[in-house]
């Protein structure tokens, strides 16, 4: 099944602990995205990435890190949380031509207190 | 600087009342335009999505939009609501120049009542 994988689906982390968030998708897409959902904002990109090692910042990018070392991954490094990234993420991966549109994970909710 | 704006955050309307979301972009270049819902607790689903040819899509569970290029906007409809519809609904859409770039509106939140 075509599909991305986030873990975990929920995270309680102290202040200043170092967490990655895994993703990953088995469908051989090289565009991947992570958002951030909070209520009544609707969801903002924090990074993406068009290919294996091009990585660009989003709207949102302070506090956070990626990496894309291979095509099927893309985890997002919280390096030193504070609890304004208490939030819902989601990782998404792009299709292109005529079947174009993004798959979406099953999202991630973090807590940093 | 493109935008997404969704006109209503919240919509409460009767069980079997037709519905109207409503979603404007700021962008005069070509886009792809798309509808998500997210159940409580859930991930997002895709209710439909615009990328050419006839501007009236139909999508998943009785809703469908309208894509209106001079009026740049891309509102949802439902003929005959269920309690089950009760979600928040969100409108992206991805802009040509910037690499295909999803912007998301805030989120209607539709609210359905017996």
């Amino acid at each position: 099944e075509a599909q991305v994988t986030q873990n975990p689906r929920y995270l309680i982390t102290v202040t200043g602990k170092k967490l990655t968030v895994t993703c990953s998708q088995n469908m051989n897409h090289e565009y991947m995205s992570w958002y951030r959902q909070d209520p009544g904002l609707g969801l903002r990109q924090i990074y993406y990435s068009m290919n294996v090692e091009v990585t660009d910042k989003g709207d949102v990018p302070e506090g956070y890190k990626v990496s894309r070392k291979e095509k099927r991954n893309f985890p997002l490094i919280l390096e030193s949380p504070s609890p304004n990234q208490t939030s819902l993420y989601f990782c998404a991966s792009r299709s292109v031509g005529e079947n174009y549109g993004y798959t979406f994970g099953s999202g991630t909710r973090l807590t940093v207190v | 600087a493109q935008s997404v704006t969704q006109l209503d955050s919240q919509v409460p309307v009767f069980e079997e009342a037709p519905v109207e979301l409503r979603c404007n972009y700021s962008s005069s270049v070509s886009v792809y335009l798309f509808w998500y819902v997210q159940y409580p607790n859930q991930g997002l689903q895709l209710l439909l999505k615009y990328l050419s040819g006839s501007t009236l899509v139909k999508g998943i569970n009785g809703f469908e939009a309208e894509f209106n290029k001079s009026q740049t906007s891309f509102h949802l409809r439902k003929p005959s609501v269920h309690i089950s519809d009760t979600a928040e609904y969100f409108c992206a859409v991805a802009f040509y120049n910037q690499g295909g770039k999803l912007i998301f509106g805030q989120g209607t939140e539709l609210s359905v009542k017996p």
